[in-house]
């Protein structure tokens, strides 16, 4: 266990819908960044929060939103779904706003989202 | 902007040893990860390089060429569970506070 939580785990749903994505950072970790992987394809960095901030924005989609609340955990909404956005989804903390230089990143475990 | 290459698919011999490369170019380089991702896994941390030269770790080796813009990856004594992707990722120095990761390398360790 990382101790970076993501909720839930498996996700399928239909095209056009809107579904929410959560994670709880590791202890003491101020910091999120959510990732998109799609099949064969790398992590694309999609949105970094930092102690509730906006940091950094990367290829997130505009249907796509992500805010970190007071206590730290972050969603991730995906909205008027396509097929094309089928892809697991990573969640990753840091204690402060940047990759450590002892590990970089926690990964949470992933969301795979279906879209049908 | 960043680019980074790896091989897609590399295929080895148990107890044999493989490096996986990885070229790089990017602005204000400040650091290169190696990470290990089983399929449908999270990736898991192998290695960090900042400065030249290799970083060594059990049966896993990470070297660096900042001027060459170059890293690879040395896993010796091969064992089926290596059998992975191995993702290489490269953090900037400002700017961006996000690692940019590389598409993978998946390793197929065959007996």
């Amino acid at each position: 266990d990382s101790g970076v939580t993501q909720t839930p785990k498996h996700l399928i749903t239909a095209t056009g819908q809107r579904v929410t994505l959560r994670c709880s950072p590791r202890s003491g970790d101020l910091s999120v960044y959510w990732y998109q992987q799609s099949l064969d394809q790398g992590l694309q960095f999609l949105i970094q929060y930092y102690n509730g901030e906006e940091r950094a924005k990367g290829n997130i989609l505009e249907r796509f939103s992500a805010q970190q609340f007071p206590d730290l955990h972050s969603e991730l909404n995906l909205s008027s779904l396509e097929l094309g956005d089928s892809a697991l989804y990573f969640c990753a903390s840091t204690p402060w706003g940047r990759p450590t230089d002892n590990y970089g990143y926690t990964f949470g475990s992933g969301t795979r989202l279906t879209v049908v | 902007g960043q680019n980074i290459d790896q091989p897609t698919e590399m295929t080895a011999t148990e107890g044999a040893i493989v490096q996986i490369n990885c070229t790089y170019q990017t602005s204000g380089f400040n650091g290169l990860f190696w990470y290990q991702q089983h399929a449908g896994e999270a990736p898991t941390f192998l290695s960090y390089n900042v400065l030249d030269g290799l970083e060594e770790k059990g049966r896993f080796s990470s070297f660096l060429s900042r001027s060459k813009g170059y890293s690879y990856l040395l896993l010796k004594e091969l064992q089926m569970k290596d059998s992975a992707s191995y993702l290489c990722a490269v953090r900037r120095e400002t700017g961006a506070n996000n690692l940019f990761f590389g598409t993978g390398t998946r390793l197929t360790v065959i007996p």
